[in-house]
């Protein structure tokens, strides 16, 4: 069974600074997808970024970035520059290749402060 | 481009009522998500659509949850009869093709209040 892990219930980051949000994920399958999605207070999620296993290079999208470590079976999201827009909870998930089931984590509550 | 839409946002029903939410995907997405949030969780799935067909409702409790896509395109998710237990954010999402790794493109949710 897939398991995705994300040991930061909440994090405060100064505005204008970086900050990495942790994901750890467990499975079997040799090819899966990491997604990234930003949830406000509104509800809504919002995709970020996503890195394929067999991706040989880290994905980046703007001011966002995925440190892949697949050994480790890991996959931080980095956001540089934060702003207070960037307050959010941020749920890291994961795909395996069969099926479209979209499996998240519990989640990282972010408030950059100004 | 509209994105997906969900309605109501926001729903209080009484324990034992019924409950509908409806959603309407991007316009050409075949593939349609439904699924649960719990407060402070991040989102389960309960069903996915292929065009009309439920192509996976194992996490889908029948005994009181239904779901149909009757056109393969818009979708109604109903709770029948709803328990205190599943209040909670109902998250419709869609997406394009077949790949699984197309993007899921998400609604704004229905929060369920069940008193």
């Amino acid at each position: 069974a897939q398991k995705i892990t994300q040991t930061q219930p909440g994090m405060f980051v100064q505005e204008k600074e970086a900050v990495t949000l942790d994901c750890t994920y467990d499975t079997s399958d040799p090819s899966y997808g990491l997604f990234w999605y930003k949830q406000p207070s509104s509800g809504e999620m919002i995709f970020l970024i996503y890195q394929g296993s067999y991706d040989q290079q880290n994905a980046t999208e703007g001011r966002y970035s995925l440190n892949f470590q697949k050994a480790r079976k890991s996959a931080n999201l980095v956001i540089s520059a934060s702003q207070l827009g960037d307050s959010a909870m941020y749920f890291c998930a994961m795909i395996k290749a069969a099926g479209n089931k979209l499996t998240f984590g519990g989640g990282t509550r972010v408030l950059v402060k100004p | 481009e509209a994105g997906v839409v969900q309605s109501p946002r926001y729903k209080i029903i009484e324990k034992k009522q019924p409950v509908a939410f409806w959603c309407n995907p991007i316009s050409g997405h075949n593939t349609l998500y439904w699924y649960l949030q719990n407060l402070g969780q991040g989102p389960e799935l309960l069903i996915r659509y292929e065009n009309e067909e439920a192509v996976d409702d194992s996490q889908l409790p029948k005994d009181r949850f239904s779901a149909e896509r009757l056109k393969g395109v818009d979708s109604t998710l109903k709770i029948q009869p709803a328990e205190l237990g599943d209040s909670a954010v109902y998250l419709c999402a869609s997406s394009s093709g077949t790949d699984s790794y197309n993007e899921q493109f998400f609604g704004p949710g229905t929060r369920l209040t069940v008193l």
